[in-house]
């Protein structure tokens, strides 16, 4: 199947620092990776689409100048939380489609704790 | 806008089988996910319906309906190792691939 990693997997930050978190899909080529976040015993909630080469789509409410989101190679997407705070404390996973039927394979995930 | 309903809990027993179910209500439907996720790591990859009817693969099979709006997992033999939450998500027209995630069955797998 396809394998994607994430790095850090897990990170603690002080509160006003930027973050940021990196998605590699390892055997296969995603134009189109997704970052979503999740908070405990919560489903999925999408925040962006990264399209390689192009801009990110944010989903409503979420703020493109706080998730700052580059996909700068067919590999590699990063997210950067800017000026944290402890409200953007959370798991945060990506995921890069893969496969005839563009199934999404996921990252292993970071956690994210600001204080 | 989309809705995807799932029961939160299930129990059940080791050895035996489970089916958990899912119905949804979408504009415009392309096509039905399973995954499974532990607690603290992302989800895994389980199975993928766009046609009516059951998929197998191994002790998991899935099941759509399209005109029901209804799709279940079923899981044999369980094991313990099973006790995970199972999320059902669909892509849906004008979502592209964008999964809309249900929210979750969290399923615990006894002795």
């Amino acid at each position: 199947g396809a394998v994607v990693s994430q790095h850090p997997s897990r990170v603690i930050c002080k509160s006003g620092t930027s973050v940021k978190i990196e998605c590699r899909s390892l055997d296969f080529q995603a134009t189109t990776m997704f970052w979503y976040r999740q908070f405990p015993k919560k489903s999925l909630m999408l925040m962006a689409t990264s399209n390689e080469g192009s801009k990110a789509t944010y989903e409503q409410g979420v703020e493109k100048d706080k998730f700052l989101i580059n996909h700068a190679s067919l590999t590699l997407s990063t997210l950067t939380v800017t000026s944290a705070h402890p409200e953007d404390s959370s798991f945060y996973i990506c995921s890069g489609l893969a496969g005839e039927t563009d199934t999404q394979y996921f990252g292993p995930g970071t956690r994210l704790t600001v204080l | 806008g989309q809705n995807i309903d799932q029961p939160t809990e299930m129990t059940a027993t080791e050895g035996a089988i489970v089916q958990i179910n899912c119905t949804y209500q979408t504009s415009g439907f392309n096509g039905l996910f399973w995954y499974q996720q532990h607690a603290g790591e992302a989800p895994t990859f389980l199975s993928y319906n766009v046609l009516d009817g059951l998929e197998e693969k191994g002790r998991f099979s899935s099941f759509l309906s399209r005109s029901k709006g209804y799709s279940y997992l079923l899981l044999k033999e369980l094991q313990m190792k099973d006790s995970a939450s199972y999320l059902c998500a669909v892509t849906h027209g004008g979502g592209g691939n964008k999964l809309t995630f249900g929210t979750g069955t969290q399923l615990k797998v006894e002795l």
